[in-house]
């Protein structure tokens, strides 16, 4: 079985501008978050799809967005972007967003650097 | 709101001996706790869950809700544990949406 697969694995973008990164969850898996890692504030959580709805959210600002498509493929946008925007984003995928022994899948990645 | 605290950055042990990561938590409800591994040039990957009960290559943890503690333990430490190992709470219902310490890094020579 194919794991979480991220697209693209590393880009460079000039302050200002926006950038989307793609996610390809595991097969069968309809819940996808998405994390930010950055050396000061470590993992931390932005949001996550279930359905093609937005089921959590984290404390960022609305410059951080995302969606889910109907084959459970998420995407997340980051407009205006900032020089602390600088960070690994990961992608998560899991059956559900429920309790109970789901195990959560995590991508390799995508290395966003903003100059 | 919700924390999660690893107050080591860096754990160094000798091949064999026994280890300790400790995670304190602050939450105030019922928490579901997990330990993520990631070696070298890996992704991240969960190592157990608190609701389990399971061993993980030898690594053990158990919730201590008196002491908001969810120490990661292991008698013999071996090289390939080597790795960073973060923990991670999540809100019953939300199993999805994790908030992680800042991890400790394990490191075993020989």
């Amino acid at each position: 079985k194919a794991g979480v697969t991220q697209t693209p694995r590393y880009l460079i973008k000039t302050r200002g501008q926006q950038v989307t990164l793609s996610c390809s969850p595991i097969s069968g898996h309809r819940s996808v978050s998405w994390y930010q890692q950055t050396p000061g504030q470590g993992l931390q959580f932005l949001f996550e799809y279930f359905s093609e709805t937005q089921r959590n959210k984290g404390n960022f600002p609305g410059r951080f967005s995302g969606r889910q498509f109907s084959n459970s493929r998420s995407e997340m946008n980051v407009s205006t972007l900032e020089l602390g925007d600088s960070a690994l984003y990961l992608c998560a995928s899991s059956t559900s967003s429920g309790t109970g022994g789901n195990t959560i899948y995590f991508g390799e990645g995508s290395w966003l650097t903003v100059v | 709101a919700q924390r999660v605290t690893q107050p080591e950055k860096l754990l160094s042990v000798f091949k064999g001996a026994p280890v300790e990561l400790k995670c304190n938590y602050s939450y105030s409800g019922s928490p579901e706790l997990f330990w993520y591994v990631q070696y070298s040039r890996q992704r991240l990957q969960l190592l157990l869950r608190h609701i389990s009960r399971e061993s993980i290559k030898g690594f053990t943890a158990d919730l201590n809700k008196g002491e908001t503690s969810f120490h990661l333990k292991k008698p013999f430490a071996q090289e390939e544990d080597s790795a960073m190992y973060y923990c991670a709470l999540s809100r019953s219902g939300t199993a999805s949406k994790l908030t992680f310490g800042t991890g400790t890094r394990l490191q075993v020579t020989l």
